[in-house]
Formats: structure tokens, C-alpha cells, sequence
């Protein structure tokens, strides 16, 4: 596609549900990149991937959260037993190589909201 | 690992008049820099981002900025802002080596840029 493009836009869940987002990034693009950002704070990496395989997970912040991007383009990051403090952003990027130089591109987002 | 400081959290400013967005980092190795604008209800761009050669960079929309090496600085200037600049501005570092952690961004707590008519 033109762009990454993330969804939902807006997730609404009750406490204790799990939570499956959305990342296409653009088409060809071998890197994929996963941030939260809370309110009123810059983005916070959370997990990358180049091709399918997860380069580095270390920022996940327990084992709630994980991800997969199993053909190597759409990736899903899924939070199960939600907690009102995983209410934030979720901004997806994706890169036509590992490395800044490259630059990214990133999507509009997902705002979660638990509540 | 990296952290970025943006000095202030908002910047009220009138049309036409010069801007100066601070950025400030923390690195033991050599650091890419980056400059991203977040306009409402859409994604983070990138506005310039430094690599490596001349410490002055031009971005999109008459931005640059200016690294600093001793003063591990990266501020953004506009000479001559308008209403449309209004946005949230990130900085973000990148350590430059190489690793499972290339790519990874560390950014600030971004800087509310409000332009007045």
C-alpha cells in the first residue's frame, strides 16, 4: 500500500480482554517496528521485526504482550488480560532496511482504551 | 543506551516570528539524530534527521537544526513559522553502531508547538 496502515483506529475493552492490533506496513519494507506512547510521552519502543523474525523483543514490557509477523509483512500485536495501564498508542513503522538511514514510515496508530 | 531531553513541553510563538525547539541527548557512542512532527489524528513524520557529515541538516516545511557534538544538542530552528507548523515535535536518537538494537529509536516527551495568528 501507499502508507502503513494500522487497525483498529480505536479499540474500546473491557479489563481482562485480550486485544489483537493491526500493522500492513508498506509493501517490500523488511523492517517493522512496534511503539507505545502513553499521554504525554514520546513514543517507546516495544518490539522489531526484519522479515519474520523478531530481532528484539526487549522492550515488551511483560509477558502480556507479544507479537508475530509470520509472512514477513502484516504483523499483529496482541495483549491478552488487558490492564488499564495498557491504555495508550500503538504506532507501527516500517523501513525498506534495518537502520535509521533508511527512515521510517509510521502509521496513524491505535488508540487503546481499557476500561 | 540512549535518552533524548526536550527542554520544554510548549512552545507559544506568533506567525512569523522564529522558533528554536531544544533537543538534548545522552550517548556513550556515536549517535544518529532525528527530528519527527506529529500533526493531529495522523502519524509521526520525519521532519530531518542527522547521520553523519555537515552538522547542519535542512528538513521539510524551511526546518533545520544543528549538532552539537560537545554540547550533545540537536535543536531545531525555523526562521519564520505559520499556523500550520502548530504540531507536536518528537527528537529521537538512534545509537549508530550496529547490533540487534540498530534502528531502534529512543525519543523525547515531544514540545506542543503553538503558532498564534
Amino acid at each position: 500500500g501507499a502508507g502503513v496502515s494500522q487497525s483498529p483506529r480505536y479499540k474500546v475493552t473491557k479489563r481482562g480482554q485480550d486485544v489483537a492490533l493491526r500493522c500492513d506496513p508498506i509493501s517490500g519494507h523488511v523492517s517493522l517496528y512496534w511503539y507505545r506512547q502513553a499521554l504525554g510521552q514520546g513514543p517507546e519502543f516495544l518490539t522489531y521485526f526484519n522479515y519474520e523474525a523478531q530481532q528484539d523483543k526487549s522492550g515488551l514490557p511483560n509477558d502480556r504482550f507479544s507479537a508475530e509477523r509470520p509472512e514477513g509483512s502484516i504483523s499483529t500485536l496482541t495483549i491478552q488480560r488487558t490492564e488499564q495501564r495498557d491504555s495508550a498508542m500503538y504506532r507501527c513503522a516500517s523501513s525498506p532496511d534495518r537502520g535509521p538511514n533508511y527512515g521510517y514510515t509510521f502509521g496513524s496508530g491505535t488508540r487503546l482504551t481499557v476500561v | 543506551a540512549q535518552s533524548v531531553t526536550q527542554l520544554d513541553s510548549q512552545v507559544p510563538v506568533f506567525e512569523e516570528a522564529p522558533v528554536e525547539l531544544r533537543c538534548n541527548y545522552s550517548s556513550s557512542v556515536s549517535v544518529y539524530l532525528f527530528w519527527y512532527v506529529q500533526y493531529p489524528n495522523q502519524g509521526l513524520q520525519l521532519l530531518l534527521k542527522y547521520l553523519s557529515g555537515s552538522t547542519l541538516v535542512k528538513g521539510i516545511n524551511g526546518f533545520e537544526a544543528e549538532f552539537n557534538k560537545s554540547q550533545t544538542s540537536f535543536h531545531l530552528r525555523k526562521p519564520s513559522v505559520h499556523i500550520s507548523d502548530t504540531a507536536e515535535y518528537f527528537c529521537a536518537v538512534s545509537g549508530a553502531g550496529g547490533g540487534s538494537t540498530l534502528g531502534r529509536l529512543y525519543f523525547g516527551r515531544g514540545t506542543q508547538l503553538t503558532v498564534w495568528p
